[in-house]
């Protein structure tokens, strides 16, 4: 199956500072990136969907703000959580698909795993 | 709202035993679900989803909209099976957002 990547794999930051976590589809144009948060012995929570050129559509109660999310190309999202602080700190996993979910598969990056002290 | 629930956080058995993981869902139109399937230290991927109606690795799963269920059956338990489940929910009006329920770990001993 396709491959998405996520860099970095795990990162540990200092409270106030931001952080980029990149996320690239390998092999396929993903039209469409997500971008998932899981706590520890808890269900994925999608954050936003990103679509190629346009403008995250973020879940209510996501502070769009403060996880800023750039969809440049069809092969690379990012999510910079800026300012982060200690409760920040989760897994934040995103997955990619090219074209719609009826039709295809959505596939997931590894996920990076952030601590903020 | 929508909901996906797996009541079931850890479910045991021995090789060779019948499996089956249970997945509600709360949704009053037309559902799409999926099974993901993480296995140690690996990434979520797709085990099998309602539409494609197929068996992936022996495992199947049948949607019951009377029940709102898309239970996970399996007849023969093995070793390999061990790992999380997670169910999921496409809504008819944004069919690229999963739902995702909280997972149930399957422990397959020998």
């Amino acid at each position: 199956g396709a491959v998405v990547s996520q860099h970095p794999s795990w990162v540990i930051c200092k409270s106030g500072t931001s952080v980029k976590i990149e996320c690239r589809s390998l092999d396929f144009q993903a039209t469409t990136m997500f971008w998932y948060r899981q706590f520890p012995k808890q269900s994925l929570m999608l954050m936003a969907t990103s679509n190629e050129g346009s403008k995250a559509t973020y879940e209510q109660g996501v502070e769009k703000d403060k996880f800023l999310i750039n969809h440049a190309s069809l092969t690379l999202s990012t999510l910079t959580v800026t300012s982060a602080h200690p409760e920040d700190s989760s897994f934040y996993i995103c997955s990619a698909q090219e074209g719609g979910l009826r039709d295809n598969e959505q596939f997931f990056g590894p996920g990076t795993r952030l601590t903020v002290l | 709202a929508q909901r996906v629930t797996q009541p079931e956080k850890l479910l045991s058995v021995f090789k060779g035993a019948p499996v089956e993981l249970k997945c509600n869902y709360s949704y009053s139109g037309s559902p799409e679900l999926f099974w993901y399937v993480q296995y140690s230290r690996q990434r979520l991927q797709l085990l099998l989803r309602h539409i494609s109606r197929e068996s992936i690795k022996g495992f199947t799963a049948d949607l019951n909209k009377g029940e709102t269920s898309f239970h996970l059956k399996k007849p023969f338990a093995q070793e390999e099976d061990s790992a999380m489940y997670y169910c999921a929910l496409a809504t008819s009006y944004n069919t690229d957002k999963l739902i995702f329920g909280t997972g149930t770990r399957l422990q397959v001993f020998p």
